[in-house]
């Protein structure tokens, strides 16, 4: 079974600096899906970037980049010049491709337990 | 754009007493997913369901029943709340099998059994 681990519950940064958060995973799969959801005070579930295994190349949106180390299982989320709304839970996430096969946990998110991000004036 | 939508945000139960979530979606996903979120647990998946018809246990599916007889909405029903049922769930859902990307995720309901 897929396992995703983050191994800092908490973290705090200044205003206008850069935060990386680490995300680990144990998969068997060659194939498949990483991403990184943002939880701020409202709740909502909000996609902060994906990762696709088989591409090389580390996804970027914005102010926020990814380190994918497909051969060490790691793909942490850097955040550069923190803005105080990116205070949230951060949490990585494991998707099998969908078209893996026929039942199953394909398609479905495994989430880590998730990282608290205080970015402080 | 409703996009998923979970009533109700909040409730409050008594120890035994039933209720049912209900999930709606307006962009015709087909698949459909029932999460638990627990402080340090990260979230869960409770059940899911690949089309209309169709559901499937997740990783913590007992306590619960679901339904999805229609493609717009999944039910998630407790027939009997337990203290240790009391959680924030969410509702998500994706476009369909052969069409990777993320979950689009409900506002969440805080459920909360006295």
């Amino acid at each position: 079974a897929q396992t995703v681990t983050q191994s800092q519950p908490e973290m705090s940064v200044q205003e206008a600096e850069t935060v990386t958060l680490s995300c680990t995973y144990d998969t068997s799969e060659s194939n498949y899906y990483l991403f990184w959801y943002k939880q701020p005070p409202s709740r909502q579930m909000i996609l902060v970037i994906r990762q696709e295994a088989y591409k090389q190349q580390n996804a970027t949106e914005n102010r926020f980049s990814v380190n994918f180390q497909k051969a060490a299982k790691s793909f942490s989320l850097k955040i550069s010049d923190s803005q105080l709304g990116d205070t949230a839970m951060y949490f990585c996430a494991f998707m099998k491709p969908p078209w893996a096969g026929y039942g199953g946990s394909q398609g479905n998110l495994i989430f880590g337990k998730g990282t608290k991000l205080s970015v402080k004036p | 754009n409703a996009g998923v939508t979970q009533t109700p945000k909040f409730r409050v139960l008594k120890t035994g007493q039933s209720m049912t979530l209900l999930c709606a979606q307006d962009m015709n996903h087909e698949y459909m997913y029932w999460y638990r979120q627990d402080p340090g647990m990260g979230l869960r998946l409770i059940h899911y369901s690949v089309g209309e018809g169709t559901t499937a246990k997740g990783e913590v599916p007992d306590g619960y029943n679901v339904s999805r007889l229609k493609k717009q909405n999944f039910l998630l029903g407790l027939e009997s709340a337990a203290p240790s049922q009391t959680s924030v769930y969410f509702c998500a859902s994706r476009p369909g099998r052969r069409i990777p990307g993320e979950l689009f995720f409900g506002e969440g309901s805080r459920l909360t059994v006295l």
